[in-house]
């Protein structure tokens, strides 16, 4: 059974850094096949993609975030850690991780729950 | 402004067939795969169809996607009270540095 879980500050000051930390089981990260994502959707608005990293540690950034965003894992403890550099309001949002296998098209099949970050000072 | 562009929202009464549409370009979906995704109120999205028409393990058969050049399609058939929700649809988008992904707008579907 796939599980992930997003944690991290619910509230951030602008200009600050935002850590976000997904914790997964039910998959390895070193498997084949399998990368796991970030996408955000802020209040009452669309999702938008922001980030994914691969089992070979590819990784891959919304060209329009890219120079904020950074995609890390760490395998051995089936995380994996988004930062995002000089906050701003309008990235008020709630952030998933979601994780995505080539079987599936790399959808992304399983979603956690999302976590709900305030910028505001 | 979304990549991806769907109609706001959509209706329809129990027992209806729905359509939404999605249209991109030849950068996304006319060259690449589409999914689309249920969020229904206060929750996670959840994957509906992936690669165009493969519905993933559990997904009812009253939901089916297809796509026709830079432009795909959900349909809902036997509408229910319990589709009420956002759907979204999403695609790869290849650019000179590779492929991401974008998605649409969403639409509200509400069962009237």
């Amino acid at each position: 059974q796939i599980t992930l879980k997003e944690s991290g500050p619910t509230l951030v000051k602008p200009t600050q850094t935002l850590t976000l930390t997904c914790t997964f089981s039910g998959f390895s990260l070193s498997t084949s096949g399998v990368g796991v994502g970030w996408i955000r959707q802020p209040p009452g608005k669309a999702l938008e993609w922001l980030a994914l990293i691969y089992w070979n540690d590819d990784k891959r950034y919304s060209p329009s975030l890219k120079s904020r965003l950074t995609i890390t894992k760490d395998t051995s403890k089936n995380q994996v850690v988004l930062t995002m550099t000089n906050m701003d309001p309008v990235d008020t949002a709630t952030y998933y991780c979601a994780h995505s296998i080539h079987s599936s098209g790399w959808s992304f099949d399983y979603w956690g729950q999302g976590t709900l970050v305030t910028v505001s000072s | 402004q979304s990549v991806l562009t769907q109609p706001p929202s959509a209706s329809g009464t129990p027992g209806q067939r729905v359509t939404i549409s999605c249209s991109g370009s030849s950068s996304n979906i006319g060259s690449n795969t589409v999914n689309w995704y249920q969020q229904l109120p206060g929750t996670a999205p959840k994957l509906l169809i992936y690669s165009n028409n493969q519905r993933p393990s559990g997904v009812p058969d009253r939901f089916s996607g297809s796509k026709s050049g830079t432009s795909a399609s959900l349909a809902i058939s036997g509408l229910q009270s319990e589709d009420e929700a956002d759907y979204y649809c999403a695609a790869w988008d290849d650019s000179l540095n590779g492929r991401d992904w974008v998605f649409g707008g969403g639409t509200k579907l509400t069962v009237l």
